[in-house]
């Protein structure tokens, strides 16, 4: 498998559920990303890791969670979301942090009820 | 506010026609990157132009930088069905971070 992958791409949850996204990246890249995109609005950073270690926090609230094992996966764990949470959660990555293009992968799409 | 802002937010065209979608941004970069999106899915990027060039071509894409307007166009010649999406301008804003502007979607009709 090539590229950046995410699962699951859809997931529908309730206010009290928990929940974890998964993005994985086979480019043998050091910096990975996640992004928020809402409707009608520019593509929100949440977090950046560079080699595992967490770089930058977008001012992100704390029911938004990230975990980088390795510099191959990314995680975000979610509790006790918002409705307005609801949006297209997009990881990726680059060759370094911040250094050149990012590669996308297909987002999970998130709607919380 | 945001660094990149898209110009048209929207534009609709006929297939075999050119396509030219602009983004301002505020302050200096090192680069800026052009990203495409189809509906509901990532982004792809397609293009890096730094700071000290003024034009890039890839396949039926051309990205034009003119750093003291502060401005760059994405050029999609004789474009297809399949250039419909959203098309997104990326700058590195000050600290290195990448910041991405609102999109302009693009829709090619056949």
């Amino acid at each position: 498998e090539t590229g950046v992958t995410q699962t699951p791409r859809h997931l529908v949850m309730g206010m009290t559920n928990k929940k974890s996204l998964k993005c994985e990246q086979h480019l043998g890249h050091n910096a990975m990303y996640w992004y928020k995109q809402s409707a009608k609005k520019p593509l929100e950073l949440m977090f950046v890791y560079s080699l595992e270690e967490r770089v930058e926090n977008n001012s992100v609230p704390s029911r938004f969670s990230p975990e980088c094992p390795n510099s191959s996966h990314l995680f975000l764990h979610l509790h006790t979301l918002q409705p307005e949470d609801s949006a297209l959660y997009l990881c990726a990555s680059s060759q370094s942090v911040w250094l050149g293009a990012q590669y996308f992968g297909p987002g999970t799409r998130l709607l919380v009820l | 506010s945001q660094q990149g802002e898209e110009d048209p937010q929207a534009l609709s065209i006929q297939e075999g026609e050119n396509a030219t979608m602009n983004c301002s941004y505020k302050t200096s970069i090192n680069n800026l990157q052009w990203y495409r999106q189809n509906s509901g899915r990532g982004l792809v990027h397609l293009i890096l132009i730094r700071s000290n060039e003024r034009e890039k071509h890839s396949g039926r894409l051309r990205v034009t930088l003119d750093t003291s307007k502060k401005s760059s166009s994405l050029l999609i010649t004789a474009s297809r069905a399949a250039d419909t999406a959203s098309y997104f301008c990326a700058t590195d804003a000050g600290g290195n971070k990448l910041v991405f502007g609102a999109g302009t979607i693009l829709r090619v009709k056949s």
